[in-house]
């Protein structure tokens, strides 16, 4: 079936610093890919998508690139700051075959220290 | 702006008993879902309604749970007879349409004694 894998975390940085967590997923077809954020104490926030091979997903700084050939979707982000302290959930569903349900990697916690 | 809420946000009970977890989704949502994290590992998909009944359902979804939608704002997750391996982070979610993004809610953590 199908399968998400992040990096474990927690990830710790200090502000200003460049951010990668690494996603790779096993799929059949073709799925779309997100980024999930949780922040404390509240639901989870879709960050980015990517719905097709080459397509790159960005929000709020935040860019992941659908890397059809390495199966990856690894979130990057330039500049972090304290704000984006967070759990990061990486997602895919099947987009062609009508079943909805989300399959997630099993989140990276990052932690920005001022 | 709207959002999915969930209520209790901390739910702990005695192994056995029956529990029921609310979720009230955004008003005009017309799929709903639940998904659970266990501490320290994968979110994982339980069931997804729609249309008032049961589209899809995992492996995980036994005899033991039920979902429902009571009225035309709450949507229920019970657990009939808890066991400690039930003790998880339960998101609720819903979404509009067939293709749009899922909003979840911030979750209610239920522990099992």
């Amino acid at each position: 079936g199908d399968s998400v894998t992040q990096m474990e975390g927690p990830v710790t940085l200090s502000e200003e610093a460049f951010l990668t967590i690494n996603c790779t997923y096993t799929a059949t077809g073709y799925p779309s890919l997100f980024w999930y954020v949780q922040y404390p104490g509240e639901g989870l926030q879709l960050l980015l998508k990517a719905t097709k091979a080459d397509d790159k997903g960005s929000n709020k700084g935040f860019e992941a690139t659908y890397r059809k050939e390495t199966t990856s979707f690894h979130l990057e982000k330039g500049s972090v700051q304290v704000s984006d302290s967070a759990v990061y959930f990486c997602a895919l569903v099947q987009a062609d075959t009508g079943r909805r349900a989300l399959t997630f990697g099993s989140g990276t916690r990052l932690q920005v220290q001022p | 702006e709207p959002e999915v809420t969930q209520t209790p946000s901390h739910q702990v009970t005695q192994m056995g008993q029956e529990v029921i977890l609310r979720c009230v989704p955004i008003s005009n949502h017309l799929y709903f879902y639940w998904y659970r994290q266990i501490l320290g590992q994968k979110v994982e998909f339980l069931v997804s309604f729609y249309n008032n009944e049961i589209s899809e359902k995992s492996e995980i979804f036994d005899d033991q749970f039920s979902v429902e939608r009571p009225d035309g704002s709450n949507f229920t997750l019970k657990i009939r007879s808890t066991k400690l391996e039930d003790s998880a982070m339960y998101f609720c979610a819903s979404r509009s349409t067939a293709g749009g993004q899922q909003f979840f809610g911030p979750g209610t953590r239920l522990t099992v004694l």
